[in-house]
């Protein structure tokens, strides 16, 4: 079966620091995947997207960057981090048009 | 470009009764999936339910189930027996199944049930 890894869980940076949240699938090949952010209270925002790897699409410009050195692995990072990059990032992957299966989530606070 | 809408940003519902969560969408494509996804305290995404649009029959996955208005583009979803447990965000869905695969969310309802 297909699962999902996301870490680390929780991440207290303070402003300036550089930013590494990693998101790892696990049972298949090839999978489309996806960065969201969630603001408190708020909607998913969709951040990155990737199709293969090298395929990396942004939705949001903005000081976050995104990677995938592996066909299951994408990396989302920054250089510098701002107070309004803290909330709740969700890695998540699928095939085709299946539904999202999502990660357990990172709480980011910048402080 | 696609767009999702609940207009309902919280509801509440009494234990072991029903309530109906609204979404919108807005699209020209034909052919697509909606979804509603849940998202308890725990904040873990859930897959409720899956509706594909070429599909007149509306999904339904035990106490819940979905009213698909294709022409109306509408798709709600439908709680049946509340219990404590469904207490969440709910978001609704769109893929459409042309062009990029991207997921997009309406902003959510919160749903709170009342023992």
């Amino acid at each position: 079966s297909q699962t999902i890894h996301q870490w680390p869980a929780t991440l207290v940076q303070p402003v300036g620091s550089p930013l590494s949240l990693e998101c790892t699938v696990e049972g298949t090949s090839n999978p489309n995947l996806y960065w969201y952010r969630q603001a408190a209270g708020r909607g998913l925002q969709l951040l990155f997207y990737s199709i293969g790897i090298d395929q990396i699409s942004s939705e949001v410009p903005q000081n976050l960057s995104a990677s995938r050195p592996q066909d299951r692995q994408f990396i989302l990072s920054s250089k510098k981090l701002l107070l309004s990059d803290s909330g709740f990032y969700l890695c998540a992957w699928n095939r085709g048009y299946s539904p999202l299966h999502f990660g357990n989530g990172t709480r980011l606070t910048v402080t | 470009a696609q767009t999702v809408t609940q207009s309902q940003p919280e509801m509440s519902v009494q234990e072991a009764e029903t309530v109906t969560l609204s979404c919108t969408y807005d699209t020209s494509e034909s052919d697509y999936y909606l979804f509603w996804y849940k998202q308890p305290p725990s904040r873990q995404m859930i897959l409720v339910i899956r509706q594909e649009a070429y599909k007149q029959q509306n999904a339904t996955e035990n106490r819940f189930s979905v009213n698909f208005q294709k022409a109306a583009k509408s798709f709600s979803l439908k709680i049946s027996d509340s219990q404590l447990g469904d207490a969440a965000m709910y978001f609704c869905a769109f893929i459409s199944n042309f062009g990029n695969e991207k997921l997009t969310f309406g902003t959510g309802t919160r749903l709170t049930i009342i023992p």
